[in-house]
């Protein structure tokens, strides 16, 4: 089965601080994707990597950057994290073909 | 630009009943694939059905299947014999065909929260 880790299932934080949101897929996926969830809103795309060290720009990259230096792993990185920042972020993987993404279990935010 | 849109924020069901959940898209291309993902109570985002524009056959898995109006842009998942476990929130997504710079981002709707009742 594919897995998607990512490494806290909650997360508080306060005004300010740099945070960061660690992602591990286990299945060689070349596309890493960092969603945001909020109520209302669904799931909007903050950023995306295509390849190691490649990103793109999603919907909301405003407030974020990202970094990939391996395969199986895209991080998130808030660098000054802000109370509008509180929220569920999800992590995916996809390859081609079917080109299905797959979820993390999401890591719920709390900037204080 | 692409928008998936789901009007139903909230939706009920009796346990062994049917259910619809609705969505609508708005997009340009004449090719693209279109799924339901369901997201559990602090659980996983899993993947539900998948249904490609080009094949005119409604997808199906299991009690799950797929009404797909191409010419409407419309795309509602039906859940028969409901079970407690299909509680959850169901999304619906977009993604245009692969190529160039596309990856296979995926677009969202805003989600329905599904309530099954003993």
């Amino acid at each position: 089965d594919v897995k998607v880790t990512q490494s806290s299932r909650y997360l508080v934080k306060r005004t300010g601080e740099k945070v960061f949101l660690e992602c591990v897929q286990d299945m060689d996926h070349e596309n890493m994707f960092w969603y945001r969830q909020d109520p209302g809103l669904g799931l909007r795309l903050i950023y995306f990597s295509y390849d190691v060290k490649m990103k793109e720009k999603g919907d909301i990259p405003e407030g974020y950057s990202v970094s990939r230096e391996k395969k199986e792993r895209f991080s998130l990185i808030l660098e000054s994290a802000s109370t509008n920042q509180t929220s569920m972020y999800l992590c995916a993987s996809s390859t081609g073909g079917k080109n299905i993404q797959y979820f993390g279990a999401g890591t719920r935010l709390s900037v204080l | 630009a692409q928008t998936v849109t789901q009007s139903q924020p909230e939706m009920s069901v009796q346990e062994a009943e049917t259910v619809t959940l609705s969505c609508t898209y708005d997009t340009s291309e004449s090719d693209y694939y279109l799924f339901w993902y369901k997201q559990p109570p602090s659980r996983q985002m899993i993947l539900v059905i998948r249904q490609e524009a080009y094949k005119q056959q409604n997808a199906t898995e299991n009690r799950f299947s797929v009404n797909f109006q191409k010419a409407a842009k419309s795309f509602s998942l039906k859940i028969s014999d409901s079970q407690l476990g299909d509680a959850a929130m169901y999304f619906c997504a977009y993604r245009s065909p692969l190529g160039g710079s596309n990856t296979g981002k995926l677009i969202f709707g805003q989600g329905t929260t599904l309530q099954v009742k003993p």
